[in-house]
């Protein structure tokens, strides 16, 4: 079972740059969301999407874009990467936010900016 | 302001032994709190989830307890396994028009043989 599925695991950016964060679930899962992963911090919600054609801000949405034109995918986009983005990132899915159900993570994406 | 704090920050015993694990949290209105386990490099995974009329969920030698009253949980894990070093991350759900979910910053867990 793949559940959910981030690619890539690592990437060296350099200040600037740009790069998707990709996530697929096979799930049939309606929401998704992104969280970026901090030393000594909890996860932080970047964006989240609670269906095709429906996205939403989170709590650190600054300098990330997102979209989702089928149920399966969604990526993160850094259109200009800052070294404030160096962290790991996870993309979850769940069928109802995760209030009451449970957040499925993929295994993370680790993100340097030089 | 709603928070999750958790403690220790991280924690060592030996390989066989007890431990429990501390979270507190000030969310309201209180949905429902889960234990997550992260294994390094890993994404986290859910042990147990509880609302707030369960005061005890298990899962294997993981033990999960909420007082609700006090707005604090528990996870106890019993006659641990290396396996078991890992950090265990305390999330809390709040109920309302804009529900939020708060994640605490995780215990790290080293098991020692």
């Amino acid at each position: 079972n793949a559940g959910v599925t981030q690619t890539p695991k690592f990437q060296v950016l350099k200040t600037g740059q740009s790069m998707t964060l990709q996530c697929a679930q096979d799930m049939n899962h309606e929401y998704m969301s992104w969280y970026r992963q901090d030393p000594g911090m909890g996860l932080r919600l970047i964006h989240y999407s609670v269906g095709a054609g429906i996205t939403d801000q989170g709590e650190v949405p600054n300098g990330y874009n997102v979209s989702r034109s089928t149920t399966e995918d969604f990526p993160l986009r850094l259109l200009s990467a800052a070294p404030s983005q160096t962290s790991v990132y996870f993309c979850a899915s769940s069928t109802d936010r995760g209030f009451t159900g449970e957040l499925f993570f993929g295994e993370g994406s680790r993100l340097t900016v030089l | 302001k709603n928070q999750v704090e958790q403690s220790p920050q991280s924690l060592i015993i030996l390989e066989g032994k007890n431990c429990t694990l501390q979270c507190n949290y000030t969310v309201s209105p209180f949905s429902n709190l889960r234990w997550y386990k992260q294994d390094t490099g890993r994404g986290p995974v859910s042990l147990t989830i509880m609302t707030f009329s369960e005061n005890t969920k298990s899962n294997g030698r993981y033990t999960a307890t909420l007082d609700a009253d006090t707005k604090q949980s528990s996870l106890h894990i019993t006659a641990s396994q290396l396996s078991d070093s890992a950090s265990y991350i305390c999330v809390v759900s709040a109920r309302s028009s804009a529900s939020k979910i708060i994640f605490g910053s995780g215990t790290r867990l080293s098991i020692r043989p």
